[in-house]
């Protein structure tokens, strides 16, 4: 079993839906939670970043977490064909911050 | 914003080659950067933590012998592929953070550099 697991995708939404992107994870030690956006053949772009559990917003995107579940989501509202990419989940340990575990990625792709 | 750059972006080698991989963080000081490798539609796979000064640690399954880091100013790590084979061929980034700052927000990625072995 993979630490992190992420449904690959692809998926496919038209523009102005709602997506919900999630990931299961087996490591109860994971404290730091992000999700990162990757265009093709390009480095990761953190677009939101979670200390344990709970929710946060950041216009059109919320993360959400939920420790008791080692479930955590990534919506995001008014899904625009700019949107259309990789994103991928990501997890580390509090001591071990800067080493990250990143689930499978999904990709994603709004149609306009 | 804090920048990581790398060097090059693409590169095609000769089987049985040596290939080096520059990974430069531009306005702060890193002391750990990290080196991750990921396969066409699949994810990042950490490979090796880098550490200034000192050796770095491998992950379980990387050939230390065969990814060779080398960490030797506070803004500069190095991988080099030695004896290059096709199925090294693979998307290569880095990360790193401000010493003293390794955690989710303050990790920055590189543009990656995607190796092909000929």
């Amino acid at each position: 079993q993979k630490e992190v697991e992420q449904d690959p995708g692809p998926l496919s939404v038209p523009e102005g839906a709602i997506v919900s992107l999630n990931c299961t994870y087996s490591n109860s030690a994971f404290q730091y939670f992000m999700w990162y956006r990757q265009y093709s053949r390009k480095g990761p772009e953190l677009l939101m970043y979670t200390y344990s559990s709970g929710n946060k917003e950041d216009g059109r995107f919320t993360a959400q977490v939920d420790k008791s579940s080692k479930y955590i989501s990534l919506f995001i509202r008014d899904s625009q064909p700019s949107d259309s990419a990789t994103y991928l989940c990501a997890m580390s340990v509090g001591n071990q911050g800067g080493k990250l575990i990143f689930g499978q990625g999904t990709e994603l792709s709004v149609k306009p | 914003g804090a920048v990581v750059s790398q060097h090059p972006s693409r590169v095609i080698c000769k089987s049985g080659t040596s290939v080096k991989i520059e990974c430069r963080s531009l306005d702060f000081q890193a002391t750990t950067m990290f080196w991750y490798r990921q396969f066409p539609k699949q994810s990042l796979m950490l490979m090796a933590t880098s550490n200034e000064g000192s050796k770095a640690t491998y992950e379980q399954g990387v050939e230390k012998d065969k990814f060779l880091i080398n960490h030797a100013s506070l803004t500069l790590s190095t991988l080099t592929v030695t004896s290059a084979h096709p199925e090294d061929s693979s998307f290569y980034i880095c990360s790193a953070s401000p010493a003293g700052k390794t955690i989710g927000n303050t990790i920055y990625f590189g543009e990656g550099s995607w190796l092909t072995v000929v």
